[in-house]
């Protein structure tokens, strides 16, 4: 089956930088996304992955290894608004997204 | 500002009366997506058209209708709504000819089913 998984939560403090993880398994793959949500609002597209590497911008980069089945989300200079959930998508042969349940980001002062 | 739009943005309901969701989009975009959240969990694609094409995932409940009159609105109908429906409905659209085919979200119908 299709799978997605991210941490459930991850605490990190203002200022500071925080990495979080998301492995994968799906029936092929035309790239990963990350996705920020804030509670009670709509997920809003952060980066996209489809080839090995990293891509930044600004604050927060993406990395992807497609033969691991890997991505991650570096996000620094931690500020308080940077709270919220996390997803990770991978579109799949079909085109449609396959999400995670998502990281929810705590960021203390 | 094009954009997605989604009315109305909280929803009450009585349990078993139907409701009607509906989005509609200023991007022009031909795929149209229905997503149902529930807290702390991922979306779940119930419907999608791409152009007039419709595709219903499997799992989607015989509860759940969709219909797509044209190519900038969208509707959700669920039939006899359960306490289990209670979630947010997001609606998303994204153009298969894009550089990412990266999905825009609408800011979601939160429903409540009393």
């Amino acid at each position: 089956g299709q799978n997605i998984d991210q941490p459930t939560e991850m605490t990190a403090t203002e200022g500071a930088i925080v990495q979080i993880n998301c492995t994968y398994q799906t029936s092929g793959f035309n790239g990963l996304f990350w996705y920020q949500q804030h509670a009670g609002e709509a997920p809003t597209f952060l980066s996209y992955n489809v080839l090995d590497g990293l891509e930044e911008k600004g604050r927060f980069s993406s990395f992807l290894s497609r033969s691991k089945g890997y991505s991650y989300l570096l996000l620094k200079e931690l500020q308080m608004k940077d709270s919220a959930s996390y997803l990770c998508a991978v579109m799949d042969s079909n085109y449609q997204l396959i999400w995670g349940a998502g990281t929810k980001l705590i960021i203390k002062p | 500002d094009a954009m997605v739009i989604q009315n109305p943005r909280y929803q009450v309901t009585q349990f078993g009366k139907p409701v009607t969701l509906s989005c509609s989009q200023t991007l022009n975009h031909n795929v149209m997506y229905w997503y149902q959240q529930k807290s702390s969990q991922a979306p779940k694609l119930l419907f999608h058209y791409y152009d007039k094409d419709f595709n219903n995932e499997a799992d989607t409940p015989d509860n759940f209708q969709s219909r797509r009159p044209n190519t900038s609105f969208c509707f959700l109908d669920i039939r006899s709504p359960g306490l289990g429906d209670a979630a947010m409905y997001l609606c998303a659209t994204s153009s298969r000819t894009g550089a990412y085919n990266e999905q825009f979200f609408g800011p979601g119908t939160r429903l409540t089913v009393l």
